[in-house]
């Protein structure tokens, strides 16, 4: 059975500062996505990664897959307050068949 | 352009009752996927729909149940409902890849419908 893991799960940081969340996944997958949820709200896309190797940016987020190990890290530059959210990680659980299996989300609060 | 759009957006039920959802797709999607949010939780992934009919399912009992119509608009059914079943209930929409592969591109989350079960 797939898993998805994050960490950390909450992470309190200063504005300015860089840091980045991780995402382990179980088996193997070439589809990576890393959504966004701001508190009672839904979804937002932020990348899709479709390969080895993927690098996408936007803006001070910056999103990498390697598929040997099984890792995505969500980087992110010089925090503002705005980027205070819940970021979850989901890979393709089905052979690409659209079943997304989520991590539990990390919580990013960032602080003035 | 209007993205995806679920209707209602909150709902309060007693144990025992049965509720449906409702959700449709952005334009030019086809292919509809379900998915629950417990309180603090990722979403997990209920059932998807193509083509009107249930293409794949997770691990969910058979009290969770849906339909796609021909306008590629999807219900989400759940009978005797449990505490448990209080959650916000996702809709996603996505288009199938050029090709005829199953592969999906990225998929597209309406606003929710948050379900209270009393």
């Amino acid at each position: 059975e797939l898993k998805v893991e994050q960490n950390p799960l909450f992470l309190s940081m200063q504005e300015g500062k860089n840091y980045t969340i991780y995402c382990n996944y179980s088996t193997t997958s070439d589809r990576l996505y890393w959504y966004r949820q701001d508190p009672g709200k839904s979804l937002e896309s932020l990348f899709v990664l479709l390969s080895n190797g993927a690098v996408k940016q936007e803006g001070r987020l910056m999103a990498s897959l390697d598929t040997k190990a099984r890792l995505s890290t969500l980087h992110i530059t010089a925090a503002v307050h705005d980027l205070s959210a819940t970021y979850f990680c989901a890979v393709d659980g089905s052979s690409n068949t659209g079943k997304l299996i989520f991590g539990q989300g990390t919580t990013l609060q960032v602080k003035p | 352009d209007a993205g995806v759009t679920q209707s209602p957006t909150h709902l309060i039920k007693t144990r025992g009752q049965q509720v449906t959802l409702r959700c449709s797709p952005k334009s030019g999607h086809d292919t509809v996927s379900w998915y629950q949010q417990a309180l603090g939780q990722g979403p997990q992934f209920i059932f998807q729909y193509y083509e009107e009919e249930e293409r794949q399912r997770g691990n969910f009992p058979d009290r969770f149940s849906g339909h796609q119509f021909p306008n590629y608009s999807s219900e989400l059914n759940v009978n005797a409902l449990l505490l448990g079943d209080s959650a916000l209930y996702l809709c996603a929409s996505s288009p199938l890849t050029s090709g005829g592969g199953w592969g999906t591109d990225t998929q597209y989350f309406g606003p929710g419908t948050r379900l209270t079960v009393l």
